[in-house]
């Protein structure tokens, strides 16, 4: 099946610093999505981002499908941005997700 | 607008007792749905999923099993719960033809 790796695992973070999250995977897909895992548990869809550049916001995402990796860029990061970030890819009728990175923003 | 529903939120049960967690989707139709277990730490795993009803597949061999009696219901059941089977429990949704996937508000199952 579908490898998906994120780095780094971990991050802690200054308020108001920027950050990149990478996702590699290692096989084609047809979708990529990034999720934001709260503290209570619950996945917060990000992106939908199967090619190409988004931004929402302070975030924004970019998939580059031809070399099979992600990234995701918080800047001016907040408290509120804490918790785990995972990038999940989509193959033929099944989502596989990464390992996630926990990040930690401190005031 | 589709929107997700699973329940209980929170559940303790004792080795050996039975489980029945349910999930329903609201707002469309012959939806996939798909069953995710996040254990200790932070990684998520593909539990089961389904294209229609009556229709599973299983991802890993486990104590757990599924089914969908409706269109829109998805059911994870086990008849004897392991200390093992501890965890946080999520049902997701995608379109039909997609795999962009959006996700309940999980279950906190505790098996004591």
């Amino acid at each position: 099946g579908i490898q998906v790796e994120q780095s780094p695992p971990d991050l802690i973070l200054q308020e108001g610093a920027n950050s990149t999250l990478r996702c590699n995977f290692s096989d084609s897909v047809n979708n990529l999505q990034w999720f934001h895992q709260n503290p209570w548990g619950q996945l917060i869809n990000l992106f939908y981002i199967p090619s190409g550049t988004k931004q929402n916001g302070r975030l924004s995402a970019t998939t580059v499908a031809t070399e099979r990796y992600s990234l995701l860029y918080i800047s001016s990061s907040q408290t509120t941005d804490s918790g785990v970030y995972f990038c999940a890819v989509g193959g033929y009728q099944k989502v596989t997700f990464g390992t996630g990175t926990k990040l930690q923003v401190i005031p | 607008s589709q929107t997700i529903h699973q329940w209980p939120a929170t559940l303790v049960q004792p080795v050996g007792s039975p489980l029945s967690l349910e999930c329903t989707v609201e707002g469309t139709s012959n939806p996939n749905l798909y069953w995710y277990r996040q254990a200790a730490g932070r990684g998520l795993q593909l539990l089961f999923y389904s294209v229609g009803i009556g229709q599973i597949s299983s991802e890993v061999p486990q104590n757990l099993s599924a089914s969908r009696p409706q269109d829109r219901q998805f059911i994870l059941s086990s008849k004897k719960l392991l200390l093992s089977d501890s965890g946080f429990y999520l049902c997701a949704w995608s379109l039909t033809g997609s795999t962009e996937a959006f996700f309940g508000q999980g279950t906190r199952l505790t098996v004591v």
